[in-house]
């Protein structure tokens, strides 16, 4: 059974703090996604990689950094946490191409 | 670039056949997948179309026309469960593997 597991369902941060969320899959797929998902915009991509230790930048990459250190790792960084990346964020993961993807369960972030 | 427009909600009684299209712009695509969301569950991929026409899944159907810029998903004998928000999404072409999704119908299925 194909798994993404992420690190927390929820998460509760103080503005300033910084913020790491991880995304782990089992399947060897060599792309990686990280989502953030709000109201009414539905899934708009932060970042993505392709391999390890390689990265591109999505729609919304500003306020968050990524890190891919091993194929199966993909972790999203909040280095300053503001109110308005209170959010749901979402991993995924697939193969080439990317038609079918695999999410993880979501964490909610609250940024208080 | 793309851009693909979905009505924002759709409601429906159970048992009936419901479509829900998906319209779209774009310069070169591989092709059409869906997604299907639960309130508080992630995304699950329900079908992708490389080609046109119609994929059948169960009671779960999509379609793709590139010459209509247009695909849709049909669910059939309706379920209360089938309540769940829907994404369409399209693979670029041109060396790009990442996916560009519409912003999600809201399927409301009443007994």
């Amino acid at each position: 059974d194909v798994k993404v597991t992420q690190s927390s369902r929820y998460l509760v941060k103080r503005t300033g703090e910084k913020v790491f969320l991880e995304c782990v899959q089992d399947m060897d797929h060599e792309n990686m996604f990280w989502y953030r998902q709000d109201p009414g915009l539905g899934l708009r991509l932060i970042y993505f990689s392709y391999d390890v230790k390689m990265k591109e930048k999505g729609d919304i990459p500003e306020g968050y950094s990524v890190s891919r250190e091993k194929k199966e790792r993909f972790s999203l960084i909040l280095e300053s946490a503001s109110t308005n990346q209170t959010s749901m964020y979402l991993c995924a993961s697939s193969k080439s191409p990317s038609y079918e993807q695999y999410f993880g369960p979501g964490t909610r972030l609250t940024v208080t | 670039g793309q851009s693909l427009e979905q009505p924002s909600e759709v409601t429906a009684v159970e048992g009936a056949i419901v479509q829900i299209n998906c319209t779209y712009q774009t310069s070169g695509f591989y092709g059409l997948s869906w997604y299907q969301q639960h309130d508080g569950g992630a995304p699950t991929f329900l079908s992708y179309n490389a080609l046109d026409g119609l994929e059948e899944t169960g009671r779960f159907s999509s379609f793709l026309s590139r010459s209509d810029s247009y695909g849709y998903l049909l669910l059939q004998e309706l379920q209360m469960k089938d309540s769940a928000s829907y994404f369409c999404a399209a693979l670029p072409s041109g060396g790009s593997y990442i996916p560009t999704f519409g912003r999600g119908t809201s399927l409301i299925v009443h007994p």
